[in-house]
């Protein structure tokens, strides 16, 4: 199994500014996910973190609007810049080492953008 | 291409049976089975690797038919704990691992 933490676990925030949120797994692991649950939605795949090399993003997610950084194997950070309302969602870190794994979930973090 | 669930939302009484089905239009390489509860992260639950493989665990088991490029969930003698959103995450083998998710089962359970 994997232990994951997020930071922060909840942020209230103002339009036009930026969030960073940290994803910590207690273990190396290959491969490192970011997804968004918008309220009463289904989990909806960001981007895939990779180590060392940019991130991989999933259509209708770009660079700019979420940077992604992974410096190594247990670590990766997430930003929603330039936020708006629409913004507002649980984003979660999900990890497994392989794909016959398990994939397991982060706590999330909850977002509010005013 | 987000694998398909049905029902959308199921509703039971304590010690009913109920079965939620996931459906791709692409080959799947495995099929994860997640529980969400209000708040709260999703919960693995279970994982399908192989075509025709069932799984189980406690009350809840799981099929997997790769011709079918489907996967049934079967929650049997319903509990109140059983209450919450169940995804279905498959993945796809030109897709490296990445899960990708139905649109979610609600499934409340009463007394």
């Amino acid at each position: 199994s994997a232990v994951i933490s997020q930071k922060p676990s909840r942020d209230i925030c103002q339009r036009g500014t930026s969030l960073t949120i940290q994803c910590q797994v207690d273990s190396q692991v290959t491969m490192m996910f970011w997804y968004r649950q918008q309220p009463g939605q289904s989990l909806t795949l960001i981007a895939t973190a990779n180590q060392g090399s940019e991130a991989t993003y999933e259509s209708g997610f770009v660079i700019d609007k979420f940077p992604i950084s992974r410096p190594n194997l247990t670590f990766s950070t997430l930003t929603v810049s330039n936020m708006s309302p629409e913004d507002s969602s649980i984003y979660l870190c999900s990890v497994h080492r392989d794909s016959r794994d398990t994939q397991y979930f982060g706590p999330g973090t909850r977002l509010t953008v005013l | 291409q987000q694998p398909v669930q049905s029902p959308q939302a199921v509703i039971l009484r304590e010690g009913e049976d109920a079965v939620i089905n996931c459906s791709s239009s692409k080959a799947l390489y495995s099929v994860h089975w997640y529980r969400q509860k209000h708040g709260e992260a999703p919960v693995f639950l279970m994982i399908l690797l192989k075509g025709g493989e069932q799984k189980g665990h406690d009350k809840i088991s799981a099929s997997f038919n790769e011709k079918k490029q489907q996967s049934s969930l079967y929650l049997t003698a319903s509990q109140l704990s059983y209450s919450g959103t169940y995804f279905c995450g498959t993945v796809h083998p030109s897709n490296t691992g990445k899960l990708i998710f139905g649109q979610g089962t609600t499934l409340q359970v009463k007394p």
